[in-house]
């Protein structure tokens, strides 16, 4: 059974710390892996990894695919409270699977 | 400008009363997809069209059904709501099933009371 598996589910930290979020995944028709950012609204996008070991950046955050281990991180540096959210990582074949998400928090 | 529409944002539907969520789209992409997420869950796919092709997830209980009428359209039907769907239904699409990236709806809060 496909499936994504994301780490730790919860996290807190004050801000300006730095955090990293884990994914990996077991997809038997793997194309691609997708990071999203979820407030209280649709998921908004972020990433989207298809080549192992090349690094995608925006502003503070960064992720990295290892298709070798089937995994993938989202790094977020000098936190803000802007960034408290649920960090969504999907794996896409034909389809979109979603892991349960990390809920991140983000003190002042 | 609006890519993926979701009428209502909000929707209150009574215990077992049928209940239509709409969801279209400006994009001309071929692929709609349905997700349902309950609170504090991830997505999880109901079902996809591909054009006219409908694609049931196996475990989609047969309450949930759904019609794309044309390229534009898609609805979600829930013919007998129960307390348990109360959820976020979230629309997406994308050109093609592989290499494209889907584009999410607002989504739809359902409230069954």
């Amino acid at each position: 059974e496909d499936k994504v598996v994301q780490s730790p589910l919860s996290l807190v930290v004050h801000e300006g710390d730095t955090v990293t979020l884990n994914c990996s995944y077991e997809v038997t028709n793997f194309r691609s892996l997708l990071w999203y950012k979820q407030e209280k609204k649709a998921p908004t996008f972020l990433f989207m990894l298809t080549s192992s070991g090349i690094e995608k950046k925006s502003g503070r955050l960064s992720s990295i695919l290892d298709k070798k281990e089937l995994f993938s991180i989202l790094n977020i540096t000098a936190t803000q409270t802007g960034d408290s959210a649920v960090y969504l990582c999907a794996a896409k074949d034909d389809k979109i699977i979603f892991g349960k998400g990390t809920r991140l928090h983000i003190l002042p | 400008d609006a890519m993926v529409i979701q009428n209502p944002r909000y929707q209150v539907t009574q215990f077992g009363k049928p209940v239509t969520l709409s969801c279209s789209q400006t994009l001309n992409h071929n692929v709609m997809y349905w997700y349902q997420q309950k609170s504090s869950q991830a997505p999880k796919l109901l079902f996809h069209y591909y054009d006219k092709d409908f694609n049931n997830e196996a475990d989609t209980p047969d309450n949930f059904q759904s019609r794309r009428p044309n390229t534009s359209f898609c609805f979600l039907d829930i013919r007998s709501p129960g307390l348990g769907d109360a959820a976020m239904y979230l629309c997406a699409t994308s050109r093609e099933l592989s290499g494209s990236l889907p584009d999410f709806g607002p989504g739809t809060r359902l409230t069954v009371t």
